[in-house]
């Protein structure tokens, strides 16, 4: 079946810019999953939703950051005002609930480089 | 906090030859453990994963068993191949109300010559 998908897959932008970031998570899957892959940092989580609940924003690393979900399935990461240091690689994850023993499935991921 | 120390590389061996990535883990009450490998060029993909002391995940021929008096979860093959190429992570999760997130370690990456 269709794995998780994100769009763009690169996306270059300049410094002070908005960007948005999409993922299409697992059909049925109720838990979604934002991390972040760079050189400096590795991967850093930074925002988790789970069914209707209150998402789980603390990995959000300024108030620059922010991301929503719709209708419980696609997300949308959005960078305001991007900075150099926000270059990197996005990576979304789903998986099928939000449960500690549950496998997250990654998907491809965005490549944002910030000039 | 919750944190995963993953033995940094980079690991070169031959073909064959046997492989070892230490991790260790630090969480507040029993985290599940996972394992994840990026081929090149590929995403993220689930190798294997424990949830509970002395259980053993095993994938592809790797094994690691979650050691809950040292806190580690080494990952451990018998014979590597040159197809075992790729950048592995160890991860944990946080257990309690914050179990969606996932702590990962630093990556090894793994290069096996023919």
């Amino acid at each position: 079946g269709a794995g998780v998908s994100q769009s763009p897959s690169n996306k270059v932008t300049e410094k002070g810019k908005d960007v948005e970031l999409r993922c299409d998570p697992i059909s049925g899957h109720t838990a979604l999953y934002w991390y972040r892959q760079s050189l400096g940092q590795g991967l850093e989580f930074l925002i988790y939703f789970q069914g209707n609940s209150a998402p789980d924003k603390s990995g959000l690393p300024s108030d620059r950051f922010s991301a929503e979900r719709t209708g419980g399935s696609v997300s949308t990461l959005t960078i305001q005002r991007t900075q150099q240091e926000d270059s990197a690689v996005y990576l979304c994850a789903s998986s099928l609930g939000g449960r500690w023993a549950d496998t997250q499935y990654f998907g491809p991921g965005t490549r944002l480089t910030v000039l | 906090g919750n944190s995963v120390t993953q033995m940094e590389g980079p690991v070169t061996l031959s073909e064959e030859a046997f492989l070892t990535i230490n991790c260790t883990y630090t969480a507040t009450g029993y985290p599940s453990l996972f394992w994840y490998v990026q081929y090149p060029g590929e995403g993220l993909q689930l190798l294997l994963k424990a949830t509970k002391a002395d259980d053993k995940g095993s994938n592809k021929g790797f094994e690691a068993t979650y050691r809950k008096e040292t806190t580690s979860f080494h990952l451990e093959k018998g014979s590597v191949q040159v197809s075992d190429s790729a950048v592995y992570f160890c991860a944990g999760n946080a257990g309690g109300t914050s179990y969606g997130k996932l702590t990962f370690g630093q990556g090894t990456i793994l290069t096996v010559h023919p």
